[in-house]
């Protein structure tokens, strides 16, 4: 496959464990977050998203927790699965602007 | 319900080469990108259309233009191609101009190679 990312910082994880990815983000006019996930050969897919006016929000296995203080953001995987294995990266909306500002991404890797 | 869907999957040209890359969406969403993917590097706008009939420079736009032909379909031209274009590139759609917090979604890619 590809490389995405050369030099990606990489989270190995076992079946079954509770994965955390974080992600810092620049702008303190940031008012919208999104996190993606990108396996080999594809394209990013839309995981959660959260606004501003949240310091938490929760889907299906997943969990995304804003902190604006420290401008941090992280997703927590539940019960991490192999098909989990990807690259995982964060997207910030600078409020006003039509546009997202990409993160590089964290490598998760999940052994069975 | 296929998303959005890039042309071609994969191509390699020669240096001073043109072409454009096809994308269209069928979620019937009002903005369209372009993006380009480096290795150790996040996504980077080329450009953006907030919606059928406009087009704006995003932060890398030098030797590209777009045409976004109606509103399902966002081209992007590479009228003299260069080694420094070798890339993946991503086409995404948002209904973000309808709706503020909208996720953009993305297709599959292109692998170009420049020689």
């Amino acid at each position: 496959g590809e490389s995405v990312g050369l030099h990606l910082p990489t989270l190995s994880v076992q079946e079954g464990d509770n994965s955390i990815i974080n992600c810092a983000y620049s702008n303190s006019a940031s008012d919208y977050f999104i996190w993606y996930k990108q396996e080999s050969g594809k394209g990013p897919q839309f995981i959660i998203d959260i606004r501003s006016n949240m310091d938490k929000r929760q889907g299906q296995r997943v969990t995304v927790l804003l902190n604006k203080t420290v401008k941090h953001l992280s997703l927590q995987i539940a019960a991490t699965q192999p098909g989990d294995s990807a690259v995982y990266f964060c997207a910030e909306n600078i409020a006003g602007f039509q546009k997202l500002v990409f993160g590089t991404g964290t490598r998760l890797l999940v052994s069975p | 319900n296929a998303g959005v869907t890039q042309t071609p999957k994969f191509q390699v040209l020669k240096t001073g080469q043109s072409m454009t890359l096809q994308c269209a969406q069928d979620m019937n969403h009002n903005s369209m990108y372009w993006y380009r993917q480096d290795p150790g590097m996040g996504l980077r706008l080329i450009y953006y259309s907030a919606s059928e009939g406009t087009t704006d420079k995003g932060e890398v736009p030098n030797g590209y233009n777009v045409s976004r032909l109606n509103k399902r379909e966002f081209s992007l031209r590479l009228e003299s191609a260069a080694p420094s274009q070798t890339s993946v590139y991503f086409c995404a759609s948002s209904n973000r101009q309808l709706i503020l917090y909208q996720p953009q979604h993305f297709g599959d890619g292109t692998r170009l190679s420049i020689l």
